[in-house]
């Protein structure tokens, strides 16, 4: 059982390039979401989805854009790469359970993104 | 922004108990208040959550006032394996969860 796996673990953009962090998850979960932790402070939402072909924006979408086609899976693009966007990015999912929600979040190990 | 309020950073001797308070004093009747914890750069894992009645599991025990505006984690006996971010979070149904800044926990030998 892999759990949430993300790839790649490391990765170094130049300003304005594109780029797909890719995560996967083999849960069986409904919700998956995009945090970037930057140096010293907590995690900041970016993306979420509570399923397949629904998306929603977080605190920090600008600069991302996700799609969730399956399940399993929850690319996170960057559009056009800015050094603001160097970061550690984690992808998490859970089992939904509406207002009597108690699934915790199964977090992957991290993507190292630096942007030059 | 978080909903909770946590103090930056604790010390604590190996073998004694750890105990990480957390203040939510804006939760609603619905909302599970949760403890995650964050070793060095790894994603984080989660420990325990509860709604109104106190929990314990194999990692921590979790006390919440009667009132709910509060709760403390409790790590009984603290390792040194137990130096972490630990993140107190308020949430229910289908709103991501938001994370604040979290505890510092150092376990001192």
């Amino acid at each position: 059982n892999a759990g949430v796996t993300q790839t790649p673990k490391f990765q170094v953009l130049k300003t304005g390039q594109s780029m797909t962090l890719q995560c996967a998850q083999d849960m069986n979960h409904e919700y998956m979401s995009w945090y970037r932790q930057d140096p010293g402070m907590g995690l900041r939402l970016i993306h979420y989805s509570v399923g397949a072909g629904i998306t929603d924006q977080g605190e920090v979408p600008n600069g991302y854009n996700v799609s969730r086609s399956t399940t399993e899976d929850f690319p996170l693009r960057l559009l056009s790469a800015a050094p603001s966007q160097t970061s550690v990015y984690f992808c998490a999912s859970s089992y939904l359970g509406g207002l009597s929600y108690n699934s915790p979040l199964h977090f992957g190990n991290g993507t190292r993104l630096t942007v030059t | 922004d978080a909903k909770t309020t946590q103090p930056p950073s604790m010390d604590c001797a190996e073998g004694r108990a750890a105990n990480l308070p957390c203040n939510h004093s804006t939760i609603s009747g619905n909302e599970y208040v949760y403890w995650y914890r964050q070793i060095h750069s790894q994603g984080p894992q989660y420990i325990i959550h509860g709604l109104k009645n106190n929990e314990t599991n194999e990692m921590a025990s979790l006390i919440i006032t009667e009132d709910r505006k509060s709760s403390t984690l409790i790590l009984p006996h603290a390792t040194l394996r137990d130096t972490a971010v630990y993140y107190c979070i308020v949430g229910s149904g289908n709103t991501p969860l938001v994370f604040g800044k979290g505890t510092r926990l150092s376990v001192i030998a």
